[in-house]
């Protein structure tokens, strides 16, 4: 399966922008990359997917670079809200295979 | 509200015990998951189901025994747990396979066995 590699935590201050980065060296054309948010005592969240273009939604944005080995969720504006873990996902046939995620701190 | 709903909320049960979890979707997707989630480690995905036929079994013991009726509706039957199937188990939907479509997830089913 492929994998990505996201840093353990970062923190932000709110109303700040917020850039999430990824690393997916061993994507194969066809996996999708998505991102999906956990916060506290909840089940993950949908944010953003994408193939190859940016994409952009209410949530989120999400930049894919050209070689599509990296990506980057951007939150316009953090609020405490967004605090939660982030994962950043290689989607390929049935399954999402989460890893350990980006915990995001958001200070007042 | 994501449109999946799970029941229990949480379950204390024995070793001897036999109970089952359920989980409802309401969003008319085609394809429903159950995950497994201990404490500090990521989310284990355990069984995939695509218009009711299982398509993926995670090596997941037998002691957990999924059942898919129809799209709507899936169950994870649990008989004999160990105390390290202590999790949140979590369900989930999606219109068509996970790879391509956005998963929706339910609260999940905090379960303790003792």
């Amino acid at each position: 399966d492929a994998k990505t590699t996201q840093p353990n935590s970062m923190e932000s201050n709110e109303e700040e922008p917020v850039h999430l980065p990824c690393n997916h060296s061993t994507i194969s054309g066809t996996d999708y990359i998505h991102w999906y948010r956990q916060l506290p005592s909840q089940g993950p969240e949908y944010v953003i997917h994408g193939l190859t273009s940016n994409v952009n939604n209410r949530m989120a944005s999400l930049a894919i670079a050209e070689d599509r080995k990296s990506s980057t969720l951007i939150l316009h504006r953090a609020t405490l809200r967004d605090a939660a873990v982030y994962y950043c996902i290689l989607g390929a046939g049935n399954m999402l295979t989460f890893g350990g995620g980006t915990r995001l701190m958001v200070k007042p | 509200e994501t449109g999946v709903t799970q029941t229990p909320r949480h379950l204390v049960m024995g070793m001897t015990n036999k109970k089952s979890l359920k989980c409802e979707q309401h969003l008319g997707h085609n394809a429903m998951y159950w995950y497994k989630q201990s404490a500090k480690k990521p989310l284990e995905l355990m069984f995939v189901y695509n218009f009711k036929e299982q398509t993926e079994n995670n090596s997941v013991p037998s002691r957990f025994s999924p059942e898919c009726p129809n799209s709507s509706h899936l169950f994870l039957h649990l008989h004999t747990l160990q105390p390290e199937d202590s999790a949140l188990y979590l369900c989930a939907s999606s219109q068509e396979p996970a790879g391509v479509y956005e998963q929706y997830f339910g609260p999940g089913t905090r379960l303790t066995v003792t």
